[in-house]
């Protein structure tokens, strides 16, 4: 089955742009998610891409998608503390997207 | 007024007992989903229901059972509780989707369960 891999910390100083990475191992995903997970909330679809596009910006989001590396990022510009939360890859398992896949989830944390 | 809602928010019971969590949605999808969350795991599908009659195991069913009373209701049952399912517990909807179409799901927020 699919597997989605994150790292579970990150921590950028107010300002500075912030780099989410995840892997996947699934090559027929079409569409692929980030999720955002605020404290004590459930998680919100923060964007998303379309696997024919490399690219997709989103006033300060930046998705970038490598399908050959099965590779995709998240890039918040200009991190602000609002932005501290848990932040979720997550993939289609097979050709249907019925059924998603989250990966472990990367806690940003932002620093002064 | 919440799309998905859950009930209770926080729970403590004891192992052996059972539990019931409740999720109701107003979003009129046909598409219910159960998840635990767990520190470093991520998400974990429990059970999946694609209609009221349609109920399927996610990856990590053992120990779990669900009822789908209504295409709004959704319950996840724990017949006896065990420390190891302490955990973050959320429901999700979803609308009927073809193959590759969009699909983004609909959190509820969650009932955080302890297990003693």
């Amino acid at each position: 089955g699919e597997d989605v891999e994150q790292s579970l910390f990150l921590s950028v100083r107010e300002g500075d742009s912030s780099v989410i990475n995840c892997t996947y191992t699934d090559s027929s995903s079409t569409y692929l998610y980030w999720y955002k997970q605020e404290p004590g909330a459930g998680l919100q679809l923060l964007t998303y891409i379309f696997s024919n596009m490399d690219m997709k910006q989103d006033q300060r989001l930046t998705v970038l998608l490598n399908k050959k590396d099965k590779h995709l990022s998240l890039r918040i510009a200009d991190t602000q503390t609002g932005d501290s939360a848990i932040y979720f890859c997550a993939v289609p398992e097979g050709s249907s997207a019925s059924k998603i896949i989250f990966g472990s989830g990367t806690r940003l944390s932002i620093r002064p | 007024d919440a799309d998905v809602t859950q009930t209770p928010r926080n729970r403590i019971t004891k192992t052996g007992k059972r539990i019931m969590l409740e999720c109701s949605q107003t979003k009129g999808h046909d598409r219910m989903y159960w998840y635990r969350q767990d520190p470093g795991l991520g998400l974990r599908l429990i059970y999946y229901s694609f209609d009221v009659k349609d109920i399927n195991k996610g990856e990590i069913s053992d120990g779990y059972s669900v009822s789908r009373q209504a295409q709004a209701k959704f319950s996840l049952s724990l017949e006896s509780a065990i420390p190891n399912q302490t955990a973050l517990y959320f429901c999700a909807t979803s609308d009927k989707t073809g193959t590759g179409t969009y699909n983004e799901q609909f959190f509820g927020p969650g009932t955080r369960l302890t297990v003693l």
